[in-house]
């Protein structure tokens, strides 16, 4: 089974201040890796994904992630961060074989203060 | 291309009542799923279907829980009887191709369902 772990329920950060915000998972198998953000009474909307190649991925807004497969972590990243970032970010895992099952985190409220 | 549409937005009922979700996909998505998201968690998948066949049904409370989805389109959840704890939001998602652990899921703004 798949696990996935995020470390910060809350982060708080200045505006155009740089954000991390941590992902870590448990898979015995391959998985692909997805960062999901939900804004208020809203839906989940990807922010990226990681399939295989490149360890550094980039995202819609601003925002990159980087896979480490030794530590078995998905960190989400973005050098700047406006008012507009203030959600829910979502990290989930996927088994690579077979039909799509996310699991996701707990998720990590992102506030941006002025 | 038109979203996942959702409806209702919003519902409140008494425990012990029932009550019903509607989701249609983005047309031409051959998987859709439900996920009930309860309040300061991450969403947890309740079903999965494929075309109108159930993929994975492991985790809905098959005992109040019910899901259909006629013609492999759009699909209802149902909940008979409500209880407490079933206070969430209720999302519905569709991908395009099924068995492909790499799409995307696109995500409907959600059903929050309330229970007095």
């Amino acid at each position: 089974a798949q696990s996935v772990t995020q470390l910060d329920s809350q982060v708080p950060v200045f505006e155009e201040a740089p954000v991390e915000l941590r992902c870590n998972y448990s898979s015995s198998v391959s998985v692909y890796l997805f960062w999901y953000v939900q804004y208020p009474n809203q839906g989940l909307q990807l922010l990226l994904k990681y399939l295989s190649g490149s360890t550094l991925v980039k995202g819609i807004n601003g925002f990159e992630a980087e896979f480490n497969k030794s530590q078995t972590s998905f960190h989400l990243r973005k050098p700047s961060v406006h008012i507009s970032d203030t959600a829910e970010y979502f990290c989930a895992v996927s088994v690579i074989q077979g039909a799509q099952k996310l699991v996701f985190g707990q998720g990590t409220r992102l506030t941006i203060n002025p | 291309e038109a979203g996942v549409a959702q409806s209702p937005r919003y519902k409140i009922i008494e425990k012990r009542q029932s009550v019903a979700f509607w989701c249609n996909p983005i047309s031409g998505h051959a998987t859709l799923y439900w996920y009930q998201q309860i309040l300061g968690q991450g969403p947890k998948l309740l079903i999965q279907f494929q075309n109108n066949g159930v993929v994975d049904d492991s985790q809905l409370p098959k005992d109040r829980f019910s899901a259909e989805r006629l013609k492999g389109v759009d699909s209802t959840l149902k909940i008979q009887p409500a209880k407490l704890e079933d206070s969430a939001v209720y999302l519905c998602a569709s991908s395009l191709e099924p068995g492909q652990g790499s799409q995307p899921q696109h995500f409907g703004d959600g059903t929050r369902l309330s229970i007095l």
